[in-house]
């Protein structure tokens, strides 16, 4: 079946601007995860959505970073007045059972 | 203090050995534990989960978990130049997953 989608696949952005960055998570799984991988370090938690719960937002760096899910579906990360220490891949994950987390390809955001 | 911590590399095995990779983590509340594998320019990719005390086996694959001691370890038997890559320990904590840094392998032909 098909996996975890992302868009766009490559942003390159001006600092300050805004970006909206879109995760497709696998169908039926309730739980959406986002993190961040800059150049040649590890992930980093940002946000998670379980069902219909809160969201847990305690990965988020700063007041510029938010994300919405509509439902049990699509999530947009939303990162304002981007700086350059913003640049990195984005990755969305989802799970069906809160355990195992499928990754998508990513989004590379370069902040110029 | 990293939570979930990882020999950084590069490890590097001949083709058909037994390649040994091994992450300790400090939060005791950690419940699962998962490592991903990670090619060059590519997004994780799970390949083992483990839940309980013990080993698991998986293939050519065995995680082993060891709560009293924080360590789990990952074997990959008769290794091959396709797994060379980034592998990356991972524990849960509530709902998300803390990351270690990577164990970069090497398997040479």
């Amino acid at each position: 079946g098909a996996g975890v989608s992302q868009s766009p696949s490559n942003k390159v952005t001006e600092k300050g601007k805004d970006v909206e960055l879109r995760c497709d998570p696998i169908s039926g799984h309730t739980a959406l995860y986002w993190y961040r991988q800059r150049l040649g370090q590890g992930l980093e938690f940002l946000i998670y959505f379980q069902g219909n719960s809160a969201p847990d937002k305690s990965g988020l760096p700063s007041d510029r970073f938010s994300a919405e899910r509509t439902g049990e579906s699509v999530s947009t990360l939303t990162i304002q007045r981007t700086q350059q220490e913003d640049s990195a891949v984005y990755l969305c994950a989802s799970s069906s059972s809160g355990e195992e987390q499928y990754f998508g390809p990513g989004t590379r955001l370069t902040v110029t | 203090q990293k939570e979930v911590e990882q020999n950084s590399g590069p490890l590097s095995v001949p083709e058909g050995a037994i390649a040994s990779l091994n992450c300790t983590y400090s939060d005791r509340v950690s419940q699962s534990f998962f490592w991903y594998r990670q090619y060059s320019g590519k997004s994780p990719e799970l390949i083992m989960s483990i839940y309980s005390n013990g080993d698991k086996e998986d293939g050519r694959f065995t995680a082993q978990l060891n709560k009293a001691s924080q360590y789990v370890s990952l074997l990959i038997r008769d290794s091959q130049p396709s797994d060379s890559a980034t592998y990356l320990c991972a524990s849960r904590v509530g709902g998300k997953l803390i990351f270690g840094q990577g164990t970069e392998l090497s398997v040479k032909p």
